[in-house]
């Protein structure tokens, strides 16, 4: 079956504009998570959702958002952006409600913002 | 909040030599520890997942160990070979698929 798709996989922003990501989760996976990776913090969690709701938020400021629409693909959208959102963003979706279950991530979307 | 170090150091070893990989954690000791495989450009790739009663997990040529005492698990790869290079991440829950990921340690095995 395929694997967890994010679009676009690469973008290019100017410091006070948004952005919107996209993930799509493997069929039937209803948990779907938003990781921001760089190289000097590592992985991050931003959110999850589960069912259309967000159970779980990191600590990152109200400019990053996301939802999840009823057939679970995911979205997340961030705001003003600054140059420190630069980083790879990276979506994961796993069958369980909980974490008992691997995560599969996508190849992520490398945003840069100039 | 819960805190994983992982070596950051990159681990340079001999092919066919066995790679240990070292993951510790604070705080309170998760329900169970995932470890991952990530290459340049991509995403994880999940490896292996060993829960708090287990003491040890093997895949393959991979062996997980679970000390909660400790707070450590340490991630093995036996008879590596230079396709193992790459870097790997531990990975903690918290609840509803929250998870502490280290920050990673590279390894590079040499032919």
């Amino acid at each position: 079956k395929a694997g967890v798709t994010q679009t676009p996989r690469y973008l290019i922003k100017t410091r006070g504009q948004q952005v919107t990501l996209s993930c799509s989760p493997i069929s039937g996976h209803r948990s779907v998570s938003w990781y921001q990776q760089t190289p000097g913090q590592g992985l991050q969690f931003l959110f999850e959702y589960f069912s259309e709701t967000q159970r779980n938020k990191g600590n990152f400021p109200g400019r990053f958002s996301g939802r999840q629409f009823s057939n679970s693909r995911s979205e997340m959208n961030v705001s003003t952006l600054e140059l420190g959102d630069s980083a790879l963003y990276l979506c994961a979706s796993t069958s369980m409600g909980t974490g008992t279950a691997e995560a599969f991530f996508g190849q992520g979307t490398r945003l840069t913002v100039v | 909040s819960q805190k994983i170090e992982q070596n950051s150091e990159a681990l340079n070893i001999q092919e066919g030599k066995t790679a240990t990989l070292t993951c510790n954690y604070t705080n309170y000791s998760p329900a169970y520890l995932q470890w991952y495989r990530q290459d340049p450009g991509r995403g994880p790739v999940f490896l292996l997942l060993i829960r708090e009663n287990e003491k040890e997990k093997r895949k393959e040529r991979l062996k997980v160990t679970f000390d909660t005492t400790l707070k450590q698990s340490l991630f093995h790869i036996t008879a590596s070979q230079p396709a193992d290079s790459a870097t790997y991440l531990c990975a903690l829950d918290t609840n509803f698929n929250k998870f502490y990921f280290g920050s990673g340690t590279k390894l590079n095995v040499k032919p």
